[in-house]
């Protein structure tokens, strides 16, 4: 069973401080490293694709790393602003049928 | 802005009867999905087609649930008989798929809230 582990489940940080989290997947057979903002009550929205041991993604103050030979990739928020709350998803292909396999999400909240 | 559009938005229905979700992808999309959120799966795949051919409908509970896509242009999730335990928020999304590329980014549509009393 393959499986896509986020850590932590949820995050307070203070609204100013930058934060980061985890997701850590199988090195083996990788294809591609998908991460995706979820807020509540709307659908997921893509942030970042990634193919490339070493590849970084950056958008506005989110950024993404990627480590496929040991298995995880980061995402950081600089200086969080309370609009940054929401779950935030990753997803990994291994083969090229188009499936994604998702992670369970980091939940984060932005105090003011 | 092309997006995924999805009928109904909410949808509550008493125990049994049929229920037919609809989604229209992004035009010159090839592939469509059909997810279900839950409380402790968070994004529960359904099925998936790319060209409108099914490519996978093993996280479907078969006896109740099907999904079809008519054209290019509409894909459906019918459950039927429904039960309350299907309750929950049910995600089509739709990508692009030139060639083959696993990479491409899924778009998602709004969610159809289905309510089974």
């Amino acid at each position: 069973i393959l499986n896509v582990e986020q850590s932590p489940q949820s995050l307070h940080v203070q609204e100013g401080d930058s934060t980061n989290f985890t997701c850590s997947f199988p090195s083996s057979n990788f294809y591609a490293l998908h991460w995706y903002r979820w807020e509540t009550a709307k659908s997921p929205e893509a942030l970042f694709v990634m193919t490339l041991n070493g590849d970084e993604k950056k958008k506005g103050r989110i950024s993404a790393t990627l480590n496929t030979k040991e298995g995880y990739s980061y995402l950081y928020i600089k200086g969080s602003q309370p609009e940054d709350s929401a779950t935030y998803l990753c997803a990994l292909t291994m083969d090229s049928n188009y499936q994604l396999i998702w992670g369970a999400g980091t939940k984060l909240i932005i105090k003011p | 802005d092309a997006r995924v559009t999805q009928t109904p938005r909410d949808k509550v229905t008493e125990m049994g009867q049929e229920v037919t979700m609809r989604c229209q992808p992004i035009l010159g999309h090839n592939t469509v999905f059909w997810y279900r959120q839950t409380m402790m799966q968070g994004l529960e795949l359904l099925a998936y087609f790319r060209n409108r051919a099914p490519l996978d409908d093993s996280g479907m509970p078969k006896d109740r649930f099907s999904a079809e896509m008519p054209d290019a242009t509409l894909a459906t999730l019918k459950i039927q008989p429904s039960e309350p335990r299907d309750s929950a928020v049910y995600f089509c999304a739709s990508g692009v798929t030139p060639s083959g590329r696993a990479q491409d980014t899924q778009y998602f549509g709004p969610g159809t809230r289905l309510t089974v009393l």
